[in-house]
């Protein structure tokens, strides 16, 4: 069965500082990726996918993820944290299309001024 | 565009009673959608798929008597608790997608608290 696992399931940083969210996944065959944000009381908002073109995929609010196939890795970063950061991120594999997503268990990001 | 809503937003309701959840795609045909459902603190465990037409997917360990799923439409599915007890408040999520799409798009999520 696929897993996931996120590195840390809290994460305090700086205000303009970087912000990195470690997500491993378990699979043998090339998956879809999936990076989510939940704010408190809300549903998920996609920040970016990764669907099988480029490794390094860019998303919304300075987000990005770098897919490495050797690490099983998709981490996300964002150079320089803003206040509205703060919230729970969820990483996400789908192992192929069509099917069912498997969340990790989450990282509550902190953002201090 | 796509988007999904969820009604009610927030929902208490007592000990026994049944409580049903809408999950519409506002902007598109949802061949798939999906329910999900998410303790305090904790990550999203899926609940169910259903496929428009046909009878939900349970996964193990969830109670299809108990969490009743209809996607009659295919822009409309809905969740049943029936005799919803304490330990089935929670966040319940849906999520739907249409053929073709690499992505599922997640509605705002209903807030279940039975005293």
């Amino acid at each position: 069965a696929q897993s996931v696992t996120q590195l840390g399931s809290h994460v305090s940083v700086s205000e303009g500082a970087l912000v990195l969210l470690r997500c491993n996944y378990s699979s043998s065959v090339p998956p879809y990726l999936f990076w989510y944000v939940q704010y408190p009381n809300q549903g998920l908002q996609l920040l970016l996918k990764y669907t099988s073109a480029a490794t390094l995929v860019k998303g919304i609010n300075g987000f990005e993820a770098e897919f490495k196939k050797s690490e099983t890795s998709f981490h996300l970063t964002k150079p320089s944290a803003h206040m509205s950061d703060a919230a729970e991120y969820f990483c996400a594999v789908e192992e192929a299309a069509g099917n069912k997503l498997t969340f990790g268990g989450g990282t509550r990001v902190l953002v201090k001024p | 565009g796509a988007v999904v809503s969820q009604h009610p937003s927030r929902v208490i309701c007592k000990s026994g009673t049944s409580v049903k959840i809408e999950c519409r795609s506002l902007d598109f045909q949802a061949t798939t959608m999906f329910w999900y459902r998410q303790f305090p603190k904790q990550s999203l465990m899926l609940m169910a798929t259903s496929n428009e037409g046909s009878k939900a997917t349970y996964e193990q360990g969830v109670e299809k008597d108990k969490f009743l799923i209809n996607h009659a439409s295919l822009t409309l599915s809905t969740l049943t608790v029936t005799s919803a007890h304490p330990e089935d408040s929670s966040f319940y999520i849906c999520s739907a997608r249409f053929i073709g799409a690499n992505e599922q798009f997640f509605g705002p999520g209903t807030r279940l608290t039975v005293l």
